[in-house]
């Protein structure tokens, strides 16, 4: 059973800094992964796909990579700002690509 | 519409009744799912529907759990006789194909007194 973990689960850091937010899966065999946020009380928003094919995707000040043999993915965000505040959730497709596979999620918070 | 909607929003109910939710997918999109977030078990499949071909079921938790999407478009997940185990805020997702990005809906909060 595919099983996703996110670490580290709850991260401060102050403005400007440079972070990376981890997530690793059990099962290599996935069709794609992507990482989401959500704010509190909202739902969900797609920040980054990455297709299995793929070893990177970047928009603006985020980058995810992926490295399927070793079931790891990381999320770089670059300078970060107070709005990136928000729980950060990986998320991996099952080989027939019908289902996402969540981690609990790292929730980030980011001081000015 | 701009993005996934779902209704209602909120939703409140007594043990033991019956709940309809309701999705509508971005228009062209043939890939809807559908999703539960509870604080004890974070974010869990429940259904997958494409086209015409047979959904995905694979995810929900009981009977009493069932869906539909009817002319490929809008969904409704409906909970039989609900327990105090289903409170939890379902989220709809749609998507072009099954290999595109998913992109979910505000959900519904469900609360079952």
């Amino acid at each position: 059973k595919q099983e996703v973990t996110q670490i580290p689960a709850a991260l401060s850091v102050p403005e400007g800094e440079n972070l990376v937010l981890n997530c690793s899966f059990t099962d290599s065999a996935i069709y794609n992964l992507q990482w989401f946020r959500q704010d509190p009380g909202k739902g969900l928003t797609s920040l980054l796909l990455i297709q299995s094919s793929q070893r990177e995707q970047t928009s603006g000040r985020l980058n995810a990579s992926l490295d399927k043999s070793s079931g790891r993915s990381t999320l770089y965000i670059a300078a970060s700002q107070p709005g990136d505040s928000a729980t950060y959730l990986c998320a991996v497709s099952n080989q027939a690509g019908t289902a996402l596979i969540f981690g609990k999620g790292t929730t980030l918070s980011v001081s000015s | 519409g701009a993005g996934v909607s779902q209704s209602p929003s909120n939703k409140v109910t007594e043990k033991g009744k019956d709940v309809e939710l309701r999705c509508d997918p971005i228009s062209g999109h043939t890939a809807l799912y559908w999703y539960r977030q509870s604080l004890g078990q974070g974010l869990e499949f429940l259904i997958y529907f494409q086209g015409n071909s047979a959904p995905d079921k694979s995810g929900l938790p009981s009977d009493r759990f069932s869906a539909e999407r009817t002319g490929g478009s809008v969904s409704t997940l409906t909970i039989q006789r609900t327990q105090q185990e289903d409170s939890a805020v379902y989220l709809c997702a749609s998507s072009l194909g099954t290999e595109n990005e998913q992109f979910f809906g505000p959900g519904t909060r469900l609360t079952v007194l």
